[in-house]
């Protein structure tokens, strides 16, 4: 099992560019996750699919982000434009069965926004 | 959702069994207790979990008090590759809401 896939796996960008995320879920696994990760706000999520419907996108912090998942196994996260603040590392994880608490994290995506 | 207490940091020599508190002292019935962690630069990786039993897996065991305020995560022959921060979370397993809430967890240090 390759795990979770994510590309790119490190992104500079300058400001106002538009920034796409990708994330392939372990074959199966019916929830997939985005997460943030910063020094000063820890790991947050940002939005969560269940049988790629979003079920939950509260942490999505503005209009600014947008996440798709076209298929079971394929998920986006876009940014545009793109600021100095969202630099973090972006990390994707999916989730199988009754319980959606048991994720596979993926290596994560180091994004640098200029 | 019942919230957890960790200590910051810990050290464990090379060998030696880890031994990691967690308090959640307002746990409710039916929410569970899930151990991850998170290597340096790499993405959180799940441990463990468990309700009210002891639970073993190859990884770790986790001991949760009879009145279920408390757990301790066991790392039996700790590493060096052990060397990363372990988050004790707790909430009831839903389809409907799958967020992980990490809190700052325990920064396990690992020394020859």
């Amino acid at each position: 099992d390759a795990g979770v896939i994510q590309s790119p796996r490190h992104e500079v960008t300058e400001m106002g560019q538009e920034v796409t995320l990708r994330c392939k879920p372990i074959s199966g696994h019916n929830s997939l996750f985005w997460y943030r990760q910063t020094m000063m706000r820890g790991l947050e999520l940002l939005i969560y699919f269940n049988n790629n419907v979003p079920i939950d996108d509260s942490g999505m912090p503005e209009d600014r982000f947008s996440a798709k998942m076209p298929n079971a196994s394929f998920s986006t996260l876009k940014i545009q434009p793109s600021e100095p603040r969202d630099s973090a590392v972006y990390f994707c994880a999916s989730a199988g069965g009754d319980s959606s608490y048991e994720q596979y994290f993926g290596p994560g995506t180091r994004l640098t926004v200029t | 959702d019942a919230k957890t207490t960790q200590p910051t940091s810990m050290d464990c020599a090379e060998g030696r069994a880890a031994n990691l508190p967690c308090n959640h002292s307002t746990i409710s019935g039916n929410e569970y207790v899930y151990w991850y962690r998170q290597i340096h630069s790499q993405g959180p990786q799940y441990i463990i979990h468990g309700l009210k039993n002891n639970e073993t897996n190859e990884m770790a065991s986790l001991i949760i008090t009879e009145d279920r305020k408390s757990s301790t995560l066991i790392l039996p022959h700790a590493t060096l590759r052990d060397t990363a921060v372990y988050y004790c979370i707790v909430r009831v397993p839903s389809r409907s809401q799958g967020n992980l809430i990490f809190g700052k967890g325990t920064k396990l240090s690992v020394k020859p």
